[in-house]
């Protein structure tokens, strides 16, 4: 078993207001880390898949980085908007393998108008 | 929405009982992995199809086989039915192992 922990569970923001999550894992043995956001009554839906140490990758309002060596990853979204509310999950891919991830349990977060 | 289709939608069955979820990979797509999703949990690895091959298995007893087919579609199979098993079933669909993965909607199973 392999342990990933997402920090806050559950987040309540004011539009407009910034925020990020936190996502560890272990760091041996490591391949890759995926971020996706997860809408009710929707599929989860694939944000960053960053595989490199230092990575940082960046779609509109929503960034992530990365760093392997000490097992963590965040998660930012500038400027929160009421469409951003989703459940947002973090994975680890290992080298060993390969074809499998390993999810955390998520940070739900809800954006108030 | 992904290209990733799951059907049924939603299923109650009966404990003892076997079920069938079914899953239509996105175009080009040959890898195929199925995950459950317990209550307050995250998705768990049952196990992953590469070209009609298992390739990988989670920590799931063996009443939960699978299939894969030469269009790449998938089945997941669950005998003998558990109340444990009441979850929502999650595939996906990945150009090969490793890539991002695109999910399907979940089939949401209830067992009474």
């Amino acid at each position: 078993i392999l342990n990933v922990e997402q920090s806050p569970q559950s987040l309540h923001v004011q539009e407009g207001d910034s925020t990020n999550f936190t996502c560890s894992f272990p760091s041996s043995n490591f391949y890759a880390l995926h971020w996706y956001r997860w809408e009710t009554a929707k599929s989860p839906e694939a944000l960053f898949v960053m595989t490199l140490n230092g990575d940082e990758k960046k779609k509109g309002r929503i960034s992530a980085t990365l760093n392997t060596k000490e097992g963590y990853s965040y998660l930012y979204i500038k400027g929160s908007q009421p469409e951003d509310s989703a459940t947002y999950l973090c994975a680890t891919g290992r080298g060993s393998t390969l074809g499998r991830l390993y999810f955390g349990r998520g940070t739900q977060l809800t954006v108030w108008p | 929405e992904t290209g990733v289709t799951q059907s049924p939608t939603h299923l109650i069955k009966t404990r003892g009982q076997q079920v069938t979820l079914r899953c239509s990979s996105q175009s080009g797509h040959n890898t195929v992995s199925w995950y459950q999703q317990a209550l307050g949990q995250g998705p768990q690895f049952i196990f992953q199809y590469y070209r009609e091959e298992e390739n990988g298995r989670g920590n799931f007893p063996p009443r939960f086989s699978g299939l894969q087919f030469p269009n790449y579609s998938s089945e997941l199979n669950v005998n003998a039915l558990e109340l444990d098993d009441s979850a929502l079933y999650l595939c996906a669909s990945s150009q090969r192992q490793g890539a991002e993965a695109f999910f399907g909607q979940g089939t949401r199973l209830t067992v009474v």
